[in-house]
């Protein structure tokens, strides 16, 4: 298994630009989610889905979309990159709501 | 939401010393996990821990569930135990993880 895959590992754009992350898992999880991590903080959450089809608002959901037409996949939009999403993402998996796996993160910078 | 405090925010070991670190939680939770982040900035699980007592290998971890606390104990440090641990919960129906904010130690040879 090659569990939870995150792609681009580095991203920088414009401000104004838009872009996907990717997150992946194999490991047929019903839950996903997508996590931010600002310096010196823990991690927040963005949105998150219980499946296919079904996704919901996190914490920090502001200037991103997601959608979940597959169990495999979750990819996290931004529409209109914004200097203050800066952060590190990070996508996360779980079945039955126990243990969450996370993906190696994704390292943004807006410009 | 759920609060979750983590203690002390930084700490500073000699190698071969031991330690705890503390996780304080302000409501129930079915789900309590205890992870690692390395300098490279990857998450690491340690343990799903929502009740009991767990070890593995140096590492060890005592949920009190009553008590809304979780303790991480790091026994005979390693340098390689460097970077920031945090502590997360979840509560019943919920499926979201709600961080602390992280201890940070740092493991001097």
């Amino acid at each position: 298994n090659a569990g939870v895959t995150q792609t681009p590992k580095f991203q920088v754009l414009k401000t104004g630009q838009s872009m996907t992350l990717q997150c992946a898992q194999d490991m047929n999880h019903e839950y996903m989610s997508w996590y931010r991590q600002d310096p010196g903080m823990g991690l927040r959450l963005i949105h998150y889905s219980v499946g296919a089809g079904i996704t919901d608002q996190g914490e920090v959901p502001n200037g991103y979309n997601v959608s979940r037409s597959t169990t495999e996949d979750f990819p996290l939009r931004l529409l209109s990159a914004a200097p203050s999403q800066t952060s590190v993402y990070f996508c996360a998996s779980s079945y039955g709501g126990v243990e969450q796996f996370f993906g190696p993160g994704t390292r943004l910078t807006v410009l | 939401g759920i609060q979750v405090e983590q203690s002390p925010p930084d700490l500073i070991l000699q190698e071969g010393a031991n330690s705890t670190l503390r996780c304080n939680f302000s409501d129930s939770v079915n789900n309590l996990q205890w992870f690692h982040q390395n300098p490279w900035g990857q998450l690491i699980n340690l343990f799903y821990i929502p009740s009991g007592t767990k070890q593995n290998g140096r590492l060890s971890a005592t949920t009190v569930a009553t008590e809304r606390y979780s303790l991480l104990y790091i026994s005979s440090s390693q340098t390689t135990d460097s970077g920031v641990y945090f502590c997360a919960v979840e509560q019943p129906n919920d499926y979201k993880l709600s961080f602390g904010a992280g201890t940070t130690v740092t493991v001097r040879a």
